[in-house]
Order: C-alpha cells, then sequence, then structure tokens
C-alpha cells in the first residue's frame, strides 16, 4: 500500500518570503500522479498543483512549483512570494494510475504567514 | 465557480443511532467520493461511486456504511448504527470523469460528534 509522509506539521513564513512544504511518499509503482491541496480554515480543501510521475519537467502554477524527485520519491512544495492569504492547512496526495480514483494524503502541513 | 455542498456543517448523536450526511456533487460530475479525517489522523479514502454503484471502497467501509444517489442531485452517506470511533470529519468529493490526473473537488465537510 502507498503512504505519503509529510515531516512538518506547521512552518511559519514571512509575507513575500518563499517557502518549501516536504512531501514523500512510498510507492512500488511507476505510473502514477501527485497532488497538493490546500485547505483555508474553515473552507474546502482546493487543488493548487498537480503532476503527473511520466513528466520529468516540474509543475508550475504561478506562484506555486514543485520539485519532484522521482528516484527519491520525493514532491515538495514551493511557495513564492508568500501572502497572507497562503496560510492553510496543506497536504500532499497520491493517487495511482492502476488502482481506482482513491486519493492517499499526507497528514498535512500548517502554513502560517507572518505580515 | 461552482462548487461541492455538504449538509450538515455538524451533527451530534448518540452511539447506536442512524445518521445520514449529505453531499451535492458538481451538477455535470459523474464520480463521487467520501473520504473522512479522524482529528489528528490524516484524511482517509472511504468509498468512490459511479454510475449508481460503488466502484471502489477502502476497508473501513464496512457494513455499516452505504451511499446512495437518491435523485439527480444528492449524494448521501449513511451510517446505520454509529460508534464513538465514527467521530470525525467527513468530506464528499466529485469529479466529472475519472480519467488521468483528474481532479477531485471537495466539499466542506460535515464534522460528526457520536456520543
Amino acid at each position: 500500500a502507498q503512504t505519503v509522509t509529510q515531516s512538518q506539521p506547521e512552518m511559519s513564513v514571512q509575507e513575500a518570503e518563499t517557502v518549501t512544504l516536504s512531501c514523500t511518499y512510498d510507492t512500488s509503482e511507476s505510473d502514477y500522479y501527485l497532488f497538493w491541496y490546500k485547505q483555508p480554515p474553515s473552507r474546502q480543501m482546493i487543488l493548487v498543483i498537480r503532476q503527473e510521475a511520466y513528466k520529468q519537467q516540474n509543475a508550475t502554477e504561478n506562484r506555486f512549483s514543485v520539485n519532484f524527485q522521482k528516484a527519491a520519491k520525493s514532491f515538495s512544495l514551493k511557495i513564492s512570494d508568500s501572502q497572507l492569504g497562503d496560510a492553510a492547512m496543506y497536504f500532499c496526495a497520491y493517487r495511482s494510475n492502476n488502482a481506482g480514483n482513491m486519493l492517499t494524503f499526507g497528514g498535512g502541513t500548517r502554513l502560517m504567514v507572518k505580515p | 465557480e461552482p462548487e461541492v455542498t455538504q449538509t450538515p456543517s455538524h451533527q451530534v448523536t448518540q452511539m447506536g443511532q442512524e445518521v445520514i450526511l449529505r453531499c451535492v456533487p458538481i451538477s455535470n460530475h459523474l464520480y463521487f467520493y467520501w473520504y473522512r479525517q479522524i482529528l489528528g489522523q490524516k484524511v482517509e479514502f472511504l468509498v468512490s461511486f459511479y454510475n449508481n454503484e460503488i466502484s471502489e471502497k477502502s476497508e473501513i467501509f464496512d457494513d455499516q456504511f452505504s451511499v446512495e444517489r437518491p435523485d439527480g442531485s444528492n449524494f448521501t452517506l449513511k451510517i446505520r448504527s454509529t460508534k464513538l470511533e465514527d467521530s470525525a470529519m467527513y468530506f464528499c468529493a466529485s469529479s466529472e470523469a475519472s480519467g488521468r490526473a483528474e481532479t477531485q473537488y471537495f466539499g466542506p465537510g460535515t464534522r460528526l460528534l457520536v456520543l
């Protein structure tokens, strides 16, 4: 079974600075997808960024980018120019391409942004 | 922008009682999911549903749980006889399809407390 680990329960960053959230996963598969979801306080989880394992190029969405290291099974999220609205819980998630649609989540990292 | 909605936002029930959690997925979506998060633990997959039947379920989703799409808009999770350990946040999600890297859109959750 796949597992996803987020080793940082909490992180803080100064507004306008850059922060990197860590995620590692364990799988024996070669074809899968990785996601970062953001959950603001009392709001639903929304997709921030996703990465297909077969793509070597790291995904980027505006201020959000990932560092995908397939051999190391690492999938970190970098937030540049942090804004107050980035404060949220961030979840890393894994989805196999061979075993249905279920997402396997990490434990989450709470990001605080200091003004 | 269309959103997944869930009712109620909070539910308190006595052990042994039946509860029904309701979700309204995004209208053109075809795949529906339930996840739960026990306080302090990871978000866990429960079940996925497509074409009026369960397509995938986890070990958590035992005979006490059932899902239904009673009409064209609602998707429900029923717990027949609640236990203390069913206390959790329950998230509904939907996706348009089940293709590669298809995004699952999450609702805000229902917090269930079993006393």
